[in-house]
């Protein structure tokens, strides 16, 4: 029952480096999104994918960049990283926009 | 400006009280989901409700989504100290050309014992 895995769990980066979130789901789900939380602001969209090399963008897309070459992966790409991108990452994933969502465990980022 | 909008953003009560948290939006939408938030762990989703005027029980949690399915809310009976998390809820809206799942800012209970 793996359902959606996130990894690393926890991050730390500095100022400018680049690095990738995994995000594995064996559900045979086409919709994939990540989100980012931070304290007060609930979850925030990121980038999603309807199915494997459709991606589009959410309503925090900057700096940060997606790929879906298989139904399974989803990795999120952040590009240079800034501590404005300290935060918590969920990956999710559902057979539609409109069904259940089932999420990761998260990853803690920081950046300094 | 959050298309979701949840109030409060926190509360603390006893154990036994009852509580009502909201989900307010400009929008109409075709349906909305609640989900409970624990520490370290992403959001499950509760309940999803789809008709206006809809009325869902699970145990002591009763959703309502409104008539003009452009609100929803969550009345906890008689809390108890595993209530404790945050309640978020979300929905597929409109926004930039597409259709994605947006989710609210999330209310965040404490129910002391």
């Amino acid at each position: 029952n793996a359902g959606v895995t996130q990894t690393p769990k926890f991050q730390v980066l500095k100022t400018g480096q680049s690095m990738t979130l995994q995000c594995a789901q064996d559900m045979n789900h086409e919709y994939m999104s990540w989100y980012r939380q931070d304290p007060g602001m609930g979850l925030r969209l990121i980038h999603y994918s309807v199915g494997a090399g459709i991606t589009d963008q959410g309503e925090v897309p900057n700096g940060y960049n997606v790929s879906r070459s298989t139904t399974e992966d989803f990795p999120l790409r952040l590009l240079s990283a800034a501590p404005s991108q300290t935060s918590v990452y969920f990956c999710a994933s559902s057979l539609t926009r409109d069904t259940e969502a089932f999420f990761g465990q998260g990853t803690r980022l920081t950046v300094v | 400006t959050q298309l979701l909008e949840q109030s409060p953003q926190f509360l603390s009560i006893q154990e036994g009280e009852n509580l009502t948290v909201y989900c307010n939006s400009s929008s109409v939408f075709s349906s909305l989901q609640w989900y409970r938030q624990e520490p370290g762990e992403g959001p499950v989703l509760l309940v999803t409700v789809v008709t206006g005027g809809e009325v869902k029980k699970l145990k002591r949690l009763t959703f309502q989504f409104g008539d003009a399915r452009k609100d929803s809310s969550l009345h906890i009976t008689a809390a108890q100290p595993g209530d404790t998390g945050l309640y978020l809820c979300a929905g597929p809206a409109w926004m930039d050309s597409s259709y994605k799942l947006i989710f609210g800012s999330g209310t965040r209970l404490l129910v002391r014992p």
